[in-house]
């Protein structure tokens, strides 16, 4: 099983600053086979990016993802007030499919 | 626009059963894999399992193995997820999503989810 480890776990920023979040897998995901996810409370999750980093369809280009092998990160360049929200890497190189524990990106 | 409308959940007693049910609408199922996922309170996700297309193949995390049967009904754009011998740590929303990609399996990520059922496992 892969497992993904996320940091850091909260992210503390203002509106319009940067924000960058890893996710590291514990085995090399091939052909980067993975997704980012934002889940807002009481919301289900919402794909951001898959391949690592492709758009999901109607994502702000302010959303952006990087990495191959065991090393991602998703960067959101300018965060706007609907960003705040806990983000979730996920692999579907290989079965059983895993997700991250999550970033909580929050108002300081 | 593409739907999943979980239904299903509610409050079940240890060792118990509960059938889930994920409705679709908007797309052509019968040409997608669909996933079940849940989250326990407060916690993270967890991919829970997975059937193809056309309901030939079916995948599923270690812990619900020989207790949970993932089933579609193409003809009623409706997959099941059967939970036998039910325990507390089963507890969690339950979310049916759509595996991205058409005819594929296993391959993609998740494009479309629904709002999530309710499980309660307690004594």
């Amino acid at each position: 099983e892969i497992v993904l480890t996320q940091s850091p776990g909260t992210l503390s920023l203002s509106p319009g600053e940067r924000a960058t979040l890893s996710c590291r897998a514990s085995e090399i995901i091939r052909s980067g086979f993975l997704a980012w996810f934002q889940q807002k409370p009481g919301q289900a999750p919402r794909l951001l990016l898959y391949g690592a980093s492709i758009r999901s369809t109607g994502i702000p280009n302010r959303f952006s993802g990087s990495g191959s092998g065991t090393d991602f990160s998703l960067t959101i360049s300018r965060l706007e007030p609907e960003d705040f929200a806990v983000y979730y890497c996920q692999q579907y190189d290989s079965s059983p499919w895993t997700f991250g524990p999550g970033t909580k990106v929050e108002i300081k | 626009q593409v739907q999943l409308v979980e239904s299903g959940g509610g409050v079940v007693q240890p060792g118990r059963s509960l059938r889930l049910s994920c409705g679709a609408s908007g797309f052509t199922f019968s040409t997608y894999a669909i996933h079940w996922v849940r989250q326990s309170p407060g916690k993270g996700l967890e991919w829970v399992a997975v059937i193809s297309n056309d309901g030939g193949n079916t995948y599923y995390v270690d812990s619900v193995k020989g207790r949970f049967s993932i089933s579609r009904d193409n003809s009623k754009n409706t997959v099941y997820l059967q939970m036998d011998s039910l325990r507390l740590d089963d507890t969690a929303l339950y979310y049916c999503a759509r595996e991205m990609d058409p005819w594929g399996f296993g391959e993609d990520t998740l494009d479309y989810w629904g709002q999530g059922t309710p499980v309660t496992v307690s004594s």
